[in-house]
């Protein structure tokens, strides 16, 4: 079965502390995937994709096939992160994303 | 700047009630997509469709149906809301093979079925 699985509910770090939100994923082959971000009264919105290999507000995410892992990292948390981050798979061949469950990253000043 | 509107924020309704939650979007995309956003369980797949009078079954599409007569227009109607209906619904969409690119998702409709 295709599923992702974010462990974490709620994240809670101080300012400047460094940030891992985990991913983890089921499919057989090689998926695309994705960290979705949603800051409070804004829409959902693409925050990185695991193809582009690129980093956004100073956040990184590494596919670990071994692992079956997409975890999204930051060395250094600001408060202005602190929001509801969805990781999520896309089957090759289609466009449709299966999405996880959701970590709410809270940044204390 | 591109955009999906999803004509109501918020709703209210009554339990038997039919309901329709509208969808539209400005950007010639093929694919439109419903999903429910729940605490605790994420945004899990209603609908989707392809084109225009395609139509595809998600992950929960018990209780829902949709409708696409319209590229620009995807509407998720609850045939007889039900109180476990009581969602945020989010509408989505993205250009055929180009889900790479990212979704564009709208403000969502918070559904509340009394």
């Amino acid at each position: 079965a295709q599923r992702v699985t974010q462990p974490e509910k709620l994240l809670s770090v101080f300012k400047g502390a460094p940030v891992e939100l985990k991913c983890n994923y089921s499919y057989s082959g090689s998926p695309e995937l994705f960290w979705y971000v949603q800051y409070s009264r804004q829409r959902l919105q693409l925050l990185l994709r695991h193809i582009s290999r690129e980093s956004i507000k100073g956040f990184t995410a590494d596919l670990n096939k071994g692992e079956t892992s997409f975890h999204l990292k930051k060395p250094f948390a600001q408060e202005e992160d602190s929001a509801m981050y969805y990781c999520a798979l896309s089957p090759i061949g289609t466009d449709k994303l299966i999405f996880g469950t959701g970590t709410r990253l809270q940044v204390f000043p | 700047d591109v955009k999906v509107t999803q004509s109501s924020r918020y709703l209210v309704k009554r339990t038997g009630e039919k309901v329709f939650l509208e969808c539209v979007q400005d950007m010639d995309h093929e694919n439109m997509f419903w999903y429910r956003q729940d605490p605790g369980l994420g945004l899990r797949l209603i609908y989707f469709s392809y084109d225009v009078k395609m139509k595809e079954k998600g992950d929960i599409p018990e209780g829902y149906s949709v409708s696409r007569e319209k590229k620009e227009r995807f509407s998720l109607i609850l045939e007889s809301a039900s109180t476990n209906q009581t969602s945020m619904y989010l509408c989505a969409s993205t250009q055929v093979g180009r889900t790479n690119y990212g979704y564009t998702f709208g403000s969502g409709t918070r559904l509340t079925v009394v």
